[in-house]
């Protein structure tokens, strides 16, 4: 069965600091992607990044990284540079067969990063 | 700009009323919609997967004659909750999924936020 665990319900950056939110997921299988999401007050989900079980690199998309970490089945999202506009919820998502376009997609209970001027 | 249309952002219903929720997509066809139930503080739940010209697929416990859901096009699902409780109140959003580059992402809409009073 998948899972998806986000240990943190909350976390304080300061601005222009960088930060790391967690992610550990649990799959058996070989194919999947992770991805992340940012949900501001107003309910949209944004996505962030996403990185798959087969790439070697990190993903990096702007200020957002994904520190991958497959043996440890983490794959942590790191924000740099903080900005009063990140605070927001952010969600941590799994889903296998992602090439192919199937199956559903599992969410953490999120994580809500406050960033303090 | 938007990619998925979720129509309205709000509602309010009185209880034993039925409520219907639009979810368009608005640059790409469709095959496969999804929708999701968020509870305050709480992560999104899937609760049924839209195919366009057949049967939605229901989740575990998600009673599928109160949550009815019509794929009529490639273009549009429609959620309606029916027989509203107070119960029913949460937030409720669509996702489409589309390839990009090697991989499929979610695209969501806005959301839609359902009292019943």
């Amino acid at each position: 069965a998948q899972k998806i665990t986000q240990t943190q319900p909350g976390m304080f950056v300061q601005e222009k600091e960088a930060v790391t939110l967690d992610c550990t997921y649990d799959t058996s299988d070989q194919s999947y992607g992770l991805f992340w999401y940012k949900q501001p007050s107003s309910g949209e989900m944004i996505f962030l990044i996403y990185q798959g079980s087969y790439d070697e690199q990190n993903a990096t998309e702007g200020r957002y990284s994904l520190n991958f970490q497959k043996a440890r089945k983490s794959a942590n999202l790191v924000i740099s540079a903080s900005q009063l506009g990140d605070s927001a919820m952010y969600f941590c998502a799994m889903r296998e067969g992602v090439k192919t376009g199937g199956f559903k997609t599992i969410f953490g209970a999120g994580t809500r990063l406050f960033v303090k001027a | 700009g938007a990619v998925v249309s979720q129509h309205p952002s709000r509602v309010i219903c009185k209880s034993g009323t039925s409520v219907k929720i639009e979810c368009r997509s608005l640059d790409f066809q469709a095959t496969t919609m999804f929708w999701y139930r968020q509870f305050p503080k709480q992560s999104l739940m899937l609760m049924a997967t839209s195919n366009e010209g057949s049967k939605a697929t229901y989740e575990q416990g998600v009673e599928k004659d109160k949550f009815l859901i019509n794929h009529a096009s490639l273009t549009l699902s429609t959620l309606t909750v029916t027989s509203a409780h107070p119960e029913d109140s949460s937030f409720y959003i669509c996702s489409v999924r589309t390839v990009v580059g090697v991989y499929t992402e979610a695209f969501f809409g806005q959301g839609t936020r359902l009292t019943v009073v």
